[in-house]
């Protein structure tokens, strides 16, 4: 069974208008919950991360992500897009039931318009 | 602080050849080490995993395997490259924390692998 699920292969927005990318998990416990970005042919680099501290977690960049329980869900918001943001975001979960080691969800494309 | 190594950045093989990327870890002890590999246009999978030295677990059946000779180094290898092989190779590492639960994940810069 899939542990995270990104609803969304591909975003594009305007830039300074708002960005939405939506992260579904399947866990009974709370997990840890974090969200990388990569930019092409680089590495990944952590934007923010929740273990179990406040469910509205800031990170780099201006983004921000907030836990919902009821929801098993950790969307990935920023008010206002730049044009650097273009990238690929990757939800990564950690659950107890896969030893612990980090599922990734399938990735979105972000495209920022000018 | 802590720093991950990863090389070659690009890489260009025959078919057929062998294959060695390294992986090294400075500024950390007992890291739990990763070998991802991302297709294009898709997500990562991961290849091996590892708690500590000489322990490795493979995650999917393939033509390639993994070696922890010390503390800090993993290794990707395979003795004969095959076309399917061809990707973005990326080695993480983490470390366990106080509840037991792995923290997050620091990333190498990738190597991009084709075999022709």
């Amino acid at each position: 069974a899939q542990s995270v699920t990104q609803l969304d292969s591909h975003v594009s927005v305007s830039e300074g208008t708002p960005v939405l990318l939506r992260c579904n998990y399947s866990s009974s416990y709370s997990p840890s919950l974090f969200w990388y970005v990569q930019h092409p042919n680089k590495g990944l680099q952590l934007l923010l991360k929740y273990t179990s501290a406040a469910t509205l977690v800031k990170g780099i960049n201006g983004f921000e992500a907030e836990f919902k329980k009821s929801e098993t869900s950790f969307h990935l918001t920023k008010p206002s897009a730049h044009m650097s943001d273009a990238a690929e975001y990757f939800c990564v979960v950690i659950l107890r039931s896969n030893d612990y080691k980090l599922s990734f969800g399938a990735g979105t494309t972000v495209t920022v318009r000018a | 602080s802590q720093t991950i190594h990863q090389w070659p950045a690009t890489l260009v093989q025959p078919v057929g050849s062998p294959l060695s990327l390294e992986c090294t870890v400075e500024g950390t002890s007992n890291p739990n080490l990763y070998w991802y590999r991302q297709a294009a246009g898709r997500g990562l999978q991961l290849l091996f995993y590892s708690v500590g030295i000489g322990q490795i677990s493979s995650e999917v059946p393939q033509n390639l395997s993994a070696s922890r000779p010390q503390d800090r180094q993993f290794i990707l290898s395979s003795k004969k490259l095959l076309l399917s092989d061809s990707g973005f190779y990326l080695c993480a590492w983490s470390l366990m924390g106080a509840t037991n639960v792995n923290t997050e994940a620091f990333f190498g810069q990738g190597t991009r692998l084709t075999v022709v």
